[in-house]
């Protein structure tokens, strides 16, 4: 397997801008997270999903941002308009229910977003 | 509110030094601790989950273990491919994971 897949891997924007970042999980996972991180607070996590269901989307900031999976295979994430506070590295991650008692996530490498 | 700290927060090692790396948490029922390692540019990757306290799990020379309080990353005989960012985390709702801002560990040759 190819592991979870992001695009793009970099993204430079100015504010205002709408920007799309786009998630494909591991094949047969059915649960995928969106995080958000920075220097000043590590890793955080946005929204997750389960079966393509949106289940906690409590860390999402504000209205500025969304978030979609259409289907068991893509997601994104959605900022409009973006601000220079939404510059960070935006990580897109799966897991499988039950095939594992580690209950690991697995991480994509990330989507670093730049705006000016 | 769930909380994860890490110390310290940067850490300088010679090769073959052994040293742990200390993650605290409060949580409310906790679900799982994770460690993680994280290279530069790159997503982390999972290294353990342990569930309840006195586990313990080793990998090569990491080896990890957890009290009611707080988990330990113990590196043992370090290499300079052992450098990276070392990331802790709590399982506090059913699927929700609260990291805390990670060790950055550098081993010199």
């Amino acid at each position: 397997d190819a592991g979870v897949i992001q695009s793009p891997r970099h993204e430079v924007t100015e504010m205002g801008q709408e920007v799309t970042l786009r998630c494909k999980p591991i094949s047969g996972h059915d649960y995928l997270f969106w995080y958000r991180q920075t220097m000043m607070r590590g890793l955080e996590l946005l929204i997750y999903f389960n079966n393509n269901v949106p289940i906690d989307d409590s860390g999402m900031p504000e209205d500025r941002f969304s978030a979609k999976m259409p289907n068991a295979s893509f997601s994104t994430l959605k900022i409009q308009p973006s601000e220079p506070r939404d510059s960070a590295v935006y990580f897109c991650a799966s897991r499988s229910t039950g095939t594992s008692g580690d209950n690991e996530q697995f991480f994509g490498p990330g989507t670093r977003l730049t705006v000016l | 509110e769930d909380q994860v700290t890490q110390s310290p927060e940067a850490l300088r090692l010679q090769e073959g030094e052994s040293s742990s790396l200390n993650c605290s948490y409060t949580v409310s029922g906790l679900r799982g601790l994770f460690w993680y390692r994280q290279d530069p540019g790159k997503g982390p990757e999972f290294l353990f989950t342990l569930y309840s306290a006195g586990e313990e799990k080793e990998k090569e020379r990491l080896k990890a273990t957890l009290t009611k309080k707080e988990s330990f990353l113990h590196i043992t005989a370090p290499k300079p491919e052992d450098s990276a960012t070392y990331l802790c985390a709590v399982q506090a709702g059913f699927q929700k994971l609260v990291f805390g801002t990670g060790t950055r560990l550098l081993v010199s040759p």
